[in-house]
């Protein structure tokens, strides 16, 4: 079975401009859920969807904003990046929670490194 | 204070050791809690979820402290491979709660 998977592996960006990240969960999956990882930082929750809506996101400013696609891929959008936002961006999938998100184990994909100059 | 708090360690110890550290949460209502493990440059993977009456799975057990608002994991007869940063994530109960992980603790198991 395929896992989740992320794209691009690596991204490379200048301060202003716009970065977008892409996630595939792993089939069956409906959530997703998106961190940011800098370094010494630990993980950040940024996002959460599932079934293509927004149910919940972390304290990020607006230029961090994404999307659910219908066969439940996902992006991840960054405008005006700046160099703080160079970090490890991980995406994660679970099946559909009947019950509290908090019951399902989440599956991390490789993550994609993102370098603001 | 931060919401979930980890010793970020590192912790060195010899192969075969018992090491056990802690991660302190600051939300009373919060529900549920996870280990995770992250090796260097990887994503992480789920260990175990802890639950309220503490688990074990093989070397590794988990135990919860409401009281006193920390989870452990402890890890006995450690082996070369446990070397790696280890999560704890703590979550509510609605729909609308955040998902903490901690910073991590570094552990290192030398021969």
């Amino acid at each position: 079975e395929a896992g989740v998977t992320q794209s691009p592996t690596h991204l490379i960006k200048t301060r202003g401009q716009q970065a977008t990240l892409r996630c595939s969960p792993i089939s069956g999956h409906t959530s997703v859920y998106w961190y940011q990882q800098a370094l010494g930082l630990g993980l950040q929750f940024l996002l959460w969807y599932d079934e293509g809506e927004e149910r919940n996101r972390g304290n990020f400013p607006p230029r961090f904003s994404g999307r659910q696609f219908p066969n439940y891929s996902s992006e991840l959008n960054v405008n005006a990046l700046e160099l703080e936002d160079s970090a490890l961006y991980l995406c994660a999938s679970s099946v559909s929670p009947g019950q509290p998100i908090s019951q399902e184990t989440q599956y991390f994909g490789p993550g994609t490194r993102l370098l603001v100059l | 204070r931060k919401e979930v708090e980890q010793d970020p360690g590192p912790f060195n110890v010899p192969e075969g050791a018992t090491v056990a550290f802690n991660c302190t949460y600051s939300n009373s209502a919060s529900q549920s809690f996870f280990w995770y493990r992250q090796d260097c440059r990887k994503e992480p993977k789920l260990l175990m979820s802890v639950y309220s009456s503490g688990n074990e799975d093989g070397r590794f057990t988990a135990q919860l402290n409401r009281a006193s608002q920390y989870i452990s994991l402890l890890i006995r007869d450690s082996k070369l491979s446990d070397s790696a940063t280890y999560l704890c994530v703590v979550t509510g109960y609605s729909s609308a709660s955040k998902i903490i992980f901690g910073s991590g603790t570094r552990l290192s198991i030398r021969p």
